[in-house]
This record gives structure tokens, C-alpha cells and sequence, in this order.
């Protein structure tokens, strides 16, 4: 069973819009999570770290959400633009060096 | 720095024959992990090394895939015989562990389709 799940698996939003993205997660001791940006054909690029201590860190018009003791974080994605269409991918780092991936969430940002 | 840098980008093969990836990892990046990526499965680690030493081949689907790190500006994975099962992408990514902890840079991927 995967110890990090994302919800939802796709979404469609109109440029322009705000979307939010979930990530709740069963692994520890927790360390940090971060979420990972991949545009289609490309490698993942980090976008924001959250610590224990942090509730909320923002990128732009990506601001990152934890909730340390519901286990949940979540990503909103503020006035989406077309580059944002990717998939977005929760990753938990536990137990000193041990990450564990969730499966992504395809954002697709339509004119 | 010019990131991490792996090649082929594009791999096409026929079952049987043998593949081999390659990845020069981020000057001065002590951790080295190779992931495969499907539809299917999405991101899973194979094997990581750290300062060149393998640390963890749990992710290793069976005796067909090795890798090698000879040096720490130089890794290797080998599909030996290739499947049509193992088409997927296959990444590479370093990360220096006393700076940013966790903090994966990946490479472009090889997208690798046994036939």
C-alpha cells in the first residue's frame, strides 16, 4: 500500500483559476515533504520543502500547506497560467534518508 | 552547473538485447538514485548510492538490472536481456545531503522501448 496518496488523480481548470491539490501521508518519522513539479517529458523540479514546524510556504503562486498531526499537505495553485499544466508529485522524507513518492496529480490548464 | 546529465534520451531496442543508461550526476553530490517511471507505477526508486558506495537495491526488479558507479562523476544501469515490460522512463537524480536534505535534481530521463 502506498504510504502517500494524492487526491484527485487529474483535474481540468480554466486559466485564470485556482486549484488545490492533497497529499496525505502514513511514513515516519517525518522529516520534511516536498512537492515536485514535472512538466511533461522533463524531470522533476522541487518546489517547496516543508519541515515539521512550518505550516505554510509559498513559491509565487504556489503556496504549500502541512498539517503535521492530520498528516496532510496540501498545494494551491493561485490565477493557474498555462505553464502550470503538469503533474505535481508529493514527496515524504522519513526515517533519516528514506523518501517515499506519491503517484502525482496531472494539472491541465485550458485557454 | 549543468545539471544532471543523462544519456540516451531515447533508447529503442529489441527484447533480448542489452541496455545501458547512463548518468553523470551534479559536481560535488554525494547520493545518486536511479528511478523508473510508468503510467502505471509512477515514480519508483531502483537504487541509490551514496559517495559511490550502493546503499539500497531493494528497488532492483530482478537479476536483468545492474549498476554500477565507478566514480562520483559517473553511474551506469544495464538491463541485460531487455523486456517490453521494462519500456519506461528511467531518471537519474543526485543530491547533496548536508545542504538541502531531500532536495532530488533530476535529470531529463531515458526513455528507454524494448520492442
Amino acid at each position: 500500500k502506498n504510504q502517500v496518496e494524492q487526491s484527485p488523480q487529474s483535474l481540468i481548470i480554466l486559466e485564470g483559476k485556482n486549484c488545490t491539490l492533497q497529499c496525505n501521508y502514513t511514513v515516519s518519522p517525518f522529516s520534511n515533504l516536498r512537492w515536485y513539479k514535472q512538466d511533461t517529458g522533463r524531470g522533476p523540479v522541487s518546489l517547496t520543502i516543508m519541515t515539521f514546524s512550518e505550516n505554510t510556504k509559498s513559491n509565487g503562486r504556489y503556496t504549500a500547506t502541512l498539517d503535521a498531526d492530520t498528516k496532510q499537505s496540501s498545494l494551491h495553485i493561485t490565477a493557474s497560467q498555462l505553464s502550470d499544466s503538469a503533474s505535481y508529485i508529493c514527496v515524504v522524507r522519513y526515517n533519516d534518508y528514506k523518501l517515499s513518492f506519491g503517484a502525482g496529480t496531472t494539472v491541465t490548464v485550458r485557454a | 552547473d549543468a545539471g544532471v546529465i543523462q544519456s540516451p534520451r531515447h533508447e529503442v531496442t529489441e527484447m533480448g538485447q542489452e541496455v545501458t543508461l547512463r548518468c553523470k550526476p551534479i559536481s560535488g553530490h554525494d547520493y545518486l538514485f536511479w528511478y523508473r517511471q510508468t503510467m502505471m507505477r509512477g515514480l519508483e526508486l531502483l537504487i541509490y548510492f551514496n559517495n559511490n558506495v550502493p546503499i539500497d537495491d531493494s528497488g532492483m526488479p530482478e537479476d536483468r538490472f545492474s549498476a554500477k558507479m565507478p566514480n562520483a562523476s559517473f553511474s551506469t544501469l544495464k538491463i541485460q536481456p531487455s523486456e517490453p515490460r521494462d519500456s519506461a522512463v528511467y531518471f537519474c537524480a543526485s543530491s547533496f545531503r548536508d545542504t538541502d536534505p531531500g532536495e532530488l535534481f533530476f535529470g531529463e530521463g531515458s526513455r528507454l522501448t524494448v520492442l
